[in-house]
């Protein structure tokens, strides 16, 4: 069965350190890929994906992200944590079967940025 | 941007009675999607829609659950007979070449 794993329940980072969250899956094919990412009382807005190509994918708020396939891993990375970046993250795959885009999600991983 | 609403944000109901928790999709996407997140846990897929059916659906999105599209806009959930357990952030979402995108959510307290 298609599963995601994000082994970091909560990291703790310093305003201005750099950042990397784990995500791993567990697929047979190479599945999408997505960071989501969830503020307090808020709803899940899209950081970056992953569909093929470039292995190295951009996202918004300064977020990147690199696949590796031979580590089925999609972690995502930002160079300088801003204290605005405290939040849930969430990653996500889904299969692509050219029909409707079931997401199976990660656990999330807290972040805490401290000044 | 285009953007996936949701209404209400805050549902409050007592068990055993019926919900609708109401979404409007981004208007050019043909696929939608309800997930939930109970507090605390990871968010979950419940069902998808296309072409007015559902095209898939998970083990929780029992007999109790039910979507629809009742219009050329609107797209909603409706639980028939809430019980405690389905407390939870209900996400409305809709896709486009395979890229979903989330609603704000509503929060469903069952008492």
């Amino acid at each position: 069965a298609q599963s995601v794993t994000q082994p970091d329940i909560h990291i703790t980072v310093s305003e201005g350190a750099s950042l990397e969250l784990r995500c791993n899956y567990s697929y047979g094919a190479t599945p999408y890929l997505f960071w989501y990412v969830q503020s307090p009382g808020q709803g899940l807005q899209l950081l970056l994906k992953y569909f093929s190509g470039d292995t190295l994918v951009q996202g918004i708020k300064g977020f990147e992200a690199e696949f590796k396939r031979s580590q089925s891993s999609f972690n995502l990375r930002k160079p300088s944590v801003h204290w605005s970046d405290a939040a849930e993250y969430f990653c996500a795959v889904v299969l692509n079967t050219g029909t409707a885009s079931k997401l199976t999600f990660g656990t999330g991983t807290r972040l805490q940025v401290t000044l | 941007e285009p953007e996936v609403t949701q209404t209400p944000s805050h549902q409050v109901t007592q068990m055993g009675q019926e919900v609708i928790l109401r979404c409007v999709p981004i208007s050019n996407h043909l696929y939608f999607y309800w997930y939930r997140q109970i507090l605390g846990q990871k968010v979950e897929f419940l069902v998808s829609f296309y072409n007015n059916e559902i095209s898939e659906k998970s083990e929780i999105f029992d007999d109790q659950f039910s979507v629809e599209r009742p219009d050329g806009s609107n797209f909603t959930l409706k639980i028939r007979s809430t019980k405690l357990e389905d407390s939870a952030m209900y996400f409305c979402a809709s896709s486009e070449l395979g890229t979903v995108f989330f609603g704000p959510g509503t929060r469903l307290t069952v008492l």
